[in-house]
C-alpha cells in the first residue's frame, strides 16, 4: 500500500540552528501539506502546497519556515534558527484531490530543539 | 468557538464491546468533509474514516462507522469489536471547502483504552 515516507524519524538541534525535514508523498498525490503537534496537544495546520506554490498556511507559518519541492518525489519543510517553542511532531501529509476525501499522514519527525 | 469539540479526553472498553467517541463540530459551509484519525503511542497519524457532507449514507470501513448526524452537527466514531490494538488517540478533523479546502482543523482527541 502506498504511504508518505518522513525523514528523520527523530531529530535533536541546538536552537538557533536550521532543520530540514523531508518527506515523500504518495506518487500520483498533487497536493502536500505539513501539520505539527505539540506534546500532548492538538495536530495543528502549517501550510498546504500544490503546483510547486505555497496555496495556503497558517500563523504559525512564519518567516522562520520555508517549504520546497526540489525534485519530482521530495517535499521538505525548513526552519531557518530553530526556537525551543518548535519542538513537536511535525507530519506530512498528502492527497490527490485538495477539498475531499483522504489525507494521508506520514509518521511523523520528532523535533527537538535544546 | 472551537471548530472540533470531542468531549472525552479518555474512554475505556472492554475487548470485544462496542464504543462510541464523540465530535461535535462548528461550521457555516454548506459543504465540508469529516475525519477520524488514530494515533497510537508510536505517533503516527493513520486515516480511519471520512464523511462528505452531502454524503447520504453514514460512512463504514471495516469495523469503523460514522454516526454522522448533520442537524444535530455531529460525528460520531463508533469502532465494533474492540481489540486490544485499538488502544490510542483519535481525533476527529474537518476540512471546510469554503474557508480553506486544504485546512484540516483537529479536535483535542480521545484517548482510548481497551482492556482484556
Amino acid at each position: 500500500e502506498p504511504e508518505v515516507t518522513q525523514t528523520p524519524s527523530h531529530q535533536v538541534t541546538q536552537m538557533g540552528q536550521e532543520v530540514i525535514l523531508r518527506c515523500v508523498p504518495i506518487s500520483n498525490h498533487l497536493y502536500f501539506y505539513w501539520y505539527r503537534q505539540i506534546l500532548g496537544q492538538k495536530v495543528e495546520f502549517l501550510v498546504s502546497f500544490y503546483n510547486n506554490e505555497i496555496s495556503e498556511k497558517s500563523e504559525i507559518f512564519d518567516d522562520q519556515f520555508s517549504v520546497e519541492r526540489p525534485d519530482g518525489s521530495n517535499f521538505t519543510l525548513k526552519i531557518r534558527s530553530t526556537k525551543l517553542e518548535d519542538s513537536a511532531m511535525y507530519f506530512c501529509a498528502s492527497s490527490e484531490r485538495p477539498n475531499t476525501g483522504e489525507l494521508f499522514f506520514g509518521e511523523g519527525s520528532r523535533l527537538t530543539v535544546l | 468557538a472551537q471548530k472540533i469539540t470531542q468531549t472525552q479526553p479518555g474512554m475505556f472498553v472492554q475487548e470485544k464491546e462496542a464504543v462510541t467517541l464523540d465530535c461535535t463540530y462548528d461550521t457555516s459551509d454548506q459543504s465540508y468533509g469529516l475525519f477520524w484519525y488514530k494515533q497510537p503511542s508510536s505517533g503516527e497519524m493513520i486515516f480511519l474514516i471520512y464523511q462528505g457532507s452531502y454524503d447520504e449514507q453514514n460512512a463504514t470501513e471495516g469495523r469503523y462507522s460514522l454516526n454522522f448526524q448533520k442537524a444535530r452537527k455531529s460525528a460520531n466514531l463508533v469502532i465494533s469489536a474492540s481489540q486490544l490494538g485499538d488502544s490510542a488517540m483519535y481525533f476527529c478533523a474537518m476540512r471546510e471547502i469554503n474557508s480553506g479546502y486544504s485546512t484540516l482543523t483537529f479536535g483535542k482527541g480521545t484517548m482510548l483504552l481497551v482492556s482484556p
